[in-house]
């Protein structure tokens, strides 16, 4: 079974342009998910995105955007770039959330962005 | 809002055993996850707790205790694979993961 798989792997801009990074999730997944991991940070949850709506929102400016396809995969538009949006992008699916239970997240590898 | 606390860097030797403590504030509580992630890769996941108690897989065990709004991780037998960021995040009523910043966790010979 084929696991997250997100491109591009590395990415460089300079400050002003636009990123689109790409995520395609496991298999009968519906649930994605967006997280910033900057270096030496925790990851913070960006998006969640389940059944082609977006379902949440991290504490991000607007200028951080996505959505989802009727395929289940997702990108993640990051707009006007700043030198601090540099970091890690790790997408993760999962089943559709219960409530409660353990609705675990794959992780793919992630899209390193540098911003210059 | 949520808040989770959890050491910056930790030391081990080889075949020891090592505790990772986590500490959280949430809003409404959907249980708590461990992850491991290696350098420069994913996070994978390692346990999940949602009632009060151990949970046990292999040289693994997770606990919580929801009352004190505290998790620990314990490795047994340590090896040199295991050095790597042990993430405590926890499932509260906006139904996403919140992370903490992770624990590094080096594993000396």
């Amino acid at each position: 079974e084929a696991g997250v798989t997100q491109s591009p792997t590395h990415l460089i801009k300079t400050r002003g342009q636009q990123a689109t990074l790409r995520c395609s999730p496991i298999s009968g997944h519906t649930s994605v998910y967006w997280y910033q991991q900057a270096l030496g940070l925790g990851l913070q949850f960006l998006l969640w995105y389940d059944e082609g709506e977006e379902r949440n929102r991290g504490n991000f400016p607007p200028r951080f955007s996505g959505r989802q396809f009727p395929n289940y995969s997702s990108e993640l538009n990051v707009n006007a770039l700043e030198l601090e949006d540099s970091a890690l992008y790790l997408c993760a699916s999962s089943l559709a959330d219960p409530i409660s239970g353990a609705n675990v997240l794959t992780f793919g590898a992630g899209s390193r962005l540098t911003v210059l | 809002g949520q808040n989770i606390d959890q050491p910056t860097e930790m030391t081990a030797t080889e075949g020891a055993i090592v505790q990772i403590n986590c500490t959280y504030q949430t809003s409404g509580f959907n249980g708590l996850f461990w992850y491991q992630q290696h350098a420069g890769e994913a996070p994978t996941f390692l346990s999940y707790n949602v009632l009060d108690g151990l949970e046990e897989k292999g040289r693994f065990s997770s606990f919580l205790s929801r009352s004190k709004g505290y998790s620990y991780l314990l490795l047994k037998e340590l090896q040199m694979k295991d050095s790597a960021s042990y993430l405590c995040a926890v499932k509260g009523s906006a139904r996403q993961l919140t992370f903490g910043s992770g624990t590094q966790l080096t594993v000396l010979p």
